[in-house]
Formats: structure tokens, C-alpha cells, sequence
């Protein structure tokens, strides 16, 4: 099946650094979606993109869609402590989304 | 606002015990799904439904069944459980199938 490749799968970072992952793909997506998961909790939806080369923020949160619609990336700037948690990628496909296997962000106060 | 509901939060069975997760959401959504979460993979889709009346599985349906009688709820059967069934599992829905999902706080579930 289709598969996403997220990295890196896992980050280490002091307070007030900015963070940069991606997601990439062998297939096309008309969709890529940021989630956020913590502990104990069900993932939750960051951003959402749906244009080939859009660029979206929210907050510090900026992430943009591949022109070639095979990849996507999300920034974090100014890292805080409630930026620790799991993101994932995940692109829409035919009636369905395939995610990646997530990052995993430590922050070091 | 409840959103997507699921229940129970934890359960432990043993090998070959029957259970159904259950998944409720209260947004009018046509779209649900059930995935699960294993270490290091990500979420997998399981099943998925565009609408009452109407299922279809996802990459991991194996061990695992689902109907969809109405808009609200979406349960999860296992018949026969196994261990490699130790899971989190959780439930997402969306209005239609291309918009973004919204997800249920799980279900951890182990099977001795």
C-alpha cells in the first residue's frame, strides 16, 4: 500500500530552537495534513493543505505543500515546552489517509 | 461538544475473548474510520465507512469487523482475539472523505 516517509523520527532540541521536518512521498496526494498527538491522547489536526505549493502558518506553525505534490514539510519556530508531543504527516488519498510513522519532538528547557 | 467519543479507554482480554470498541460522534459526519497505532508505524487504517450502510477495509482489516447502522456510531468487532490485536485504537471522522479527520482520545487495548 501506499506509505509515507516522515523524518527525522525523532528530535532533540533546546528551548527556543526552531524545528524542521518532513514528509515525503512515492505517491501523489491532493491533500497533506499536520497532526499533533500528546500523551495518552488521540492526534489532533495542525494545519491542513490543499494546494500544490501553498504555504499555510498557524501560529509558529508553518507548513507547505510540495509543488510536485509528493512531499510536505512543517516548521516550528521558537520551540516552547508544550511543543513536546508526536506530529504526523499524513497525505489524502482515494477515500482514505496514509500517514507517516512520526516525529517525535523532546524539548530540553 | 462531545466530538468523537470512544469507549472503553482500556480493556484487557484474553486470547480468543470477543469485544466491540465502541465510536460515537456527534458532528453529522458521513465519514468514520478506525485505525491503529503500534509502535513506530504510525497509524494504520483498518476499516472505514462513507456513510450509513456502507463499510470498506482499509490496509489492516484482518481480525476485524465493523457496520455502520447509523450516522452516529461506527463499532469495532474483534471476534477472536490475538495478541498481535495489542493495540491503541482510534476512531476519526470527517463530513466527507476528503476533508480533514477528527480523531477520539483511543482505546488501549491488551490481549494476553
Amino acid at each position: 500500500g501506499q506509505q509515507l516517509n516522515q523524518s527525522p523520527q525523532s528530535m532533540f532540541i533546546q528551548e527556543g530552537e526552531d524545528v524542521s521536518m518532513n514528509c515525503t512521498s512515492s505517491s501523489i496526494f491532493n491533500t497533506w495534513l499536520w497532526y499533533k498527538q500528546d500523551p495518552g491522547e488521540g492526534p489532533v489536526l495542525l494545519i491542513a493543505l490543499y494546494k500544490a505549493g501553498e504555504l499555510t502558518s498557524n501560529g509558529r506553525l508553518t507548513a507547505q505543500f510540495g509543488i510536485t505534490r509528493k512531499d510536505s514539510f512543517l516548521n516550528i519556530s521558537a520551540s516552547i515546552p508544550s511543543d513536546v508531543g508526536i506530529y504526523f504527516c499524513a497525505g489524502q488519498g482515494a477515500q482514505k489517509l496514509v500517514f507517516g510513522q512520526g516525529t517525535r519532538l523532546t524539548i530540553n528547557p | 461538544n462531545a466530538g468523537v467519543t470512544q469507549t472503553p479507554k482500556f480493556q484487557v482480554l484474553k486470547t480468543g475473548q470477543s469485544m466491540t470498541l465502541q465510536c460515537a460522534q456527534d458532528m453529522n459526519h458521513e465519514y468514520m474510520s478506525w485505525y491503529r497505532q503500534d509502535p513506530g508505524m504510525g497509524l494504520r487504517l483498518i476499516h472505514y465507512s462513507v456513510g450509513a450502510g456502507i463499510t470498506d477495509q482499509g490496509e489492516v482489516p484482518n481480525g476485524y469487523n465493523v457496520s455502520r447502522s447509523t450516522t452516529e456510531d461506527f463499532p469495532l468487532r474483534l471476534l477472536s482475539a490475538a495478541p498481535s490485536q495489542t493495540s491503541v485504537y482510534f476512531c476519526a471522522s470527517s463530513y466527507t472523505n476528503n476533508q480533514p479527520q477528527h480523531f477520539g482520545d483511543g482505546t488501549r487495548l491488551s490481549i494476553l
